[in-house]
């Protein structure tokens, strides 16, 4: 069964440091999201991202973040200058469409 | 009016009986309401979805009831086993392509043998 992959599955660095989160979607889907679950709470929405444009963001995704679908195959999370507050769980999802988001396994940042 | 509320926070059920989980929404531009399943470490899993213009979906021990009316939603699962202990987060979205899906805070669901 195709699956959505993630990596690194954990990531450490520095305050102020900039990291990058990679994902591969499952091959056909389209639309693309990076979520983000701090630990103990709730899943949230960064980004959706179609056709190499954002579609939606929320409040959280601000000018440290950045997407990109470099090749034909993976998608990425670019956080340009950590803080201790972006220490969370990451998980990039994919769908076909309308209906369900396919989560992959996350990445945990931690950010010292 | 974007917020997905759930309970209860946490669940203990002994082993064969009902878990009964519940969500309650306010945005009726949601369309589709995706339960998922998430072990610890692990990302969330879809376990059963429904649209507004049925009642009721049973997918073997799950069963999701929905209320349009009093927009709210719920999880039945039967004969709860140790194999259920999980997190269990409630979505929903206007299931339009490319749109976030709205989490509610999850039930942390322990099965007890």
């Amino acid at each position: 069964e195709p699956e959505v992959t993630q990596t690194p599955s954990h990531q450490v660095t520095q305050m102020g440091q900039e990291v990058i989160l990679r994902c591969v979607p499952i091959s056909n889907h389209l639309y693309f999201y990076w979520y983000r679950q701090i630990l103990g709470q709730k899943v949230e929405f960064l980004v959706s991202f179609y056709n190499n444009e954002i579609s939606e963001k929320s409040e959280i995704f601000d000018d440290q973040f950045s997407v990109e679908r470099p090749d034909g195959s993976n998608f990425t999370l670019k956080i340009r200058s950590t803080k201790l507050e972006d220490s969370a769980m990451y998980f990039c999802a994919s769908s076909g469409g309308v209906g369900t988001q396919y989560f992959g396994p996350g990445t945990r940042l931690t950010v010292l | 009016q974007q917020q997905v509320k759930q309970s209860p926070q946490s669940l203990i059920v002994q082993k064969g009986g009902i878990s009964i989980i519940n969500c309650a929404y306010e945005n009726t531009a949601f369309d589709y309401f995706p339960w998922y399943q998430q072990f610890p470490g692990k990302g969330p899993a879809l376990l059963i979805a429904i649209r507004p213009d049925v009642s009721e979906k049973k997918e073997g021990r799950f069963t999701i009831s929905f209320n349009k009316s009093a927009k709210q939603f719920s999880l039945h699962i039967m004969d709860s086993q140790p194999g259920d202990s999980a997190t269990y987060f409630c979505a929903a979205t206007p299931n339009q392509a490319g749109t976030a899906l709205i989490f509610g805070k999850g039930t942390t669901l322990s099965v007890s043998s």
